[in-house]
């Protein structure tokens, strides 16, 4: 399967701290992108990285690539409560397949 | 504003009956994509379009069906073959793969 893993699965962390969460793919990719997910709702793009580039800064978001290891990173730094949410990386491979393929995610919950 | 509309939120289905999942854009995007979220998954890929009357297979495209007669619409229907069609589905839009895709906020399908 060409999906990605994201791990850990679940994250439960304080207000203000950061929040680290990574994912790992197996074939050559296009690009990469995270989503996050409020409970019950949409997905909503947070930032997308493409092969050739090895970090993107979106905030208080931080993305890195590394296609020799085959994965990335997504980095939350001082998180809030209002990040707690599930977070997928999604992978873009080109060619013929021509859509993304989503992990299943990791669980965020930030505490107050 | 440009976005993406799923309706209805919520769905009901009787066992034997075919219902149709409405998927409008108004942001001009060529790509369209339908994805099936079942409960602490990731999301599937059911069907995607990268043109209008054309569309390609996801990965569990069995007892669906969909059409793509207009750039703005895209409708799946879940049909009476499909065994175990509860679930959380996602439509979502892009100019293609290597762009963000935006989302719709969802219809919660359930078998009554």
């Amino acid at each position: 399967s060409q999906q990605g893993e994201e791990d850990p699965q679940a994250l439960s962390i304080q207000e203000g701290e950061n929040a680290t969460m990574n994912c790992s793919y197996k074939t050559s990719i296009n690009n990469l992108q995270w989503y996050r997910q409020n409970s019950g709702r949409g997905l909503v793009h947070l930032i997308l990285i493409r092969s050739n580039e090895r970090e993107k800064h979106s905030g208080r978001l931080r993305v890195t690539l590394d296609t020799s290891k085959k994965s990335s990173s997504l980095l939350i730094t001082a998180s809030r409560a209002a990040d707690t949410a599930s977070y997928f990386c999604a992978t873009g491979y080109g060619g013929s397949q021509g859509n993304l393929i989503f992990g299943k995610g990791t669980k965020l919950s930030v505490k107050p | 504003d440009g976005g993406i509309t799923q309706s209805p939120k919520y769905l009901f289905r009787k066992e034997g009956q075919n219902v149709t999942l409405s998927c409008e854009q108004n942001l001009n995007h060529d790509a369209m994509y339908w994805y099936r979220q079942d409960p602490g998954q990731g999301l599937r890929l059911i069907y995607y379009s990268q043109i209008v009357n054309d569309f390609q297979k996801g990965d569990i495209a069995e007892g669906y069906s969909v059409s793509r007669e207009k750039k703005e619409s895209f409708p799946l229907t879940v049909t009476s073959a499909q065994k175990n069609p509860t679930a959380f589905y996602l439509c979502a839009s892009s100019l293609d793969f290597n762009y963000g895709y935006t989302f719709g906020s969802g219809t919660r399908l359930t078998v009554v």
